[in-house]
């Protein structure tokens, strides 16, 4: 059974530009939700996604944005980046089938230069 | 937003030592508790998912057990080897069941 696909794993941009990663959940997986991890902050959550609708967000500013496609693979987007927006970016991908264990992919660790 | 606090923030022990952490959490609204590892170079994994006030679970070495009713839940590990060596997370199901947020984590690391 494949994993949790993220693409690309790594990139770097400037400042102003826009990034858009890209996660493909486990097959059957309906729920794919998106963290955001820097040094010193944790995990914070960004938004959860579940049949193409965003039923959670984080407190993440407009900047970020996401959407989930009619076969659960979910892109999300940032826009005008900014130097604090380097950090690594994990998606997950879960079941209420399995308790909604959450199934991370590798991540896309995003350097804004 | 709810707010979900693990101590220690990092902990160093001997390869043998027996060590625990603590997740605290609002024990009002409690829908679910999950425990992942985090591997330096590696994806997060699930260790546990608890439930029901007074859950005990364990995988090898590894046990938790969780309390609703005062808010924590504690991990431990017994005779500690080099390969637990992780960041341990907890977080916590909103009772939507939609949105898991997770506390900071506590860094293990085991000397050999």
């Amino acid at each position: 059974k494949a994993g949790v696909t993220q693409t690309p794993r790594y990139l770097i941009k400037t400042r102003g530009q826009q990034v858009t990663l890209s996660c493909s959940p486990i097959s059957g997986h309906r729920s794919v939700s998106w963290y955001q991890q820097t040094p010193g902050q944790g995990l914070q959550f960004l938004f959860e996604y579940f049949s193409e609708t965003q039923r959670n967000k984080g407190n993440f500013p407009g900047r970020f944005s996401g959407r989930q496609f009619s076969n659960s693979r979910s892109e999300m987007n940032v826009s005008t980046l900014e130097l604090g927006d380097s950090a690594l970016y994990l998606c997950a991908s879960s079941s209420p089938l399995v308790a909604n264990v959450l199934t991370f992919g590798a991540g896309s660790r995003l350097t804004v230069l | 937003i709810l707010n979900v606090e693990q101590s220690p923030q990092s902990l160093h022990v001997q390869e043998g030592d027996s060590t625990n952490f603590t997740c605290s959490f609002p024990s009002s609204n409690f829908y679910a508790l999950h425990w992942y590892r985090w591997e330096t170079a590696k994806s997060p994994e699930a260790l546990f998912v608890m439930t029901l006030n007074g859950d005990e679970k364990k995988k090898g070495r590894i046990s938790a057990t969780l309390n609703t009713k005062e808010g924590y839940s504690y991990l431990y590990i017994k005779g500690s080897q080099p390969e637990d060596s992780a960041t341990y997370l907890c977080a916590l199901y909103n009772n939507a069941g939609n949105m898991l947020t997770f506390g900071g984590g506590t860094r293990l690391m085991v000397k050999p």
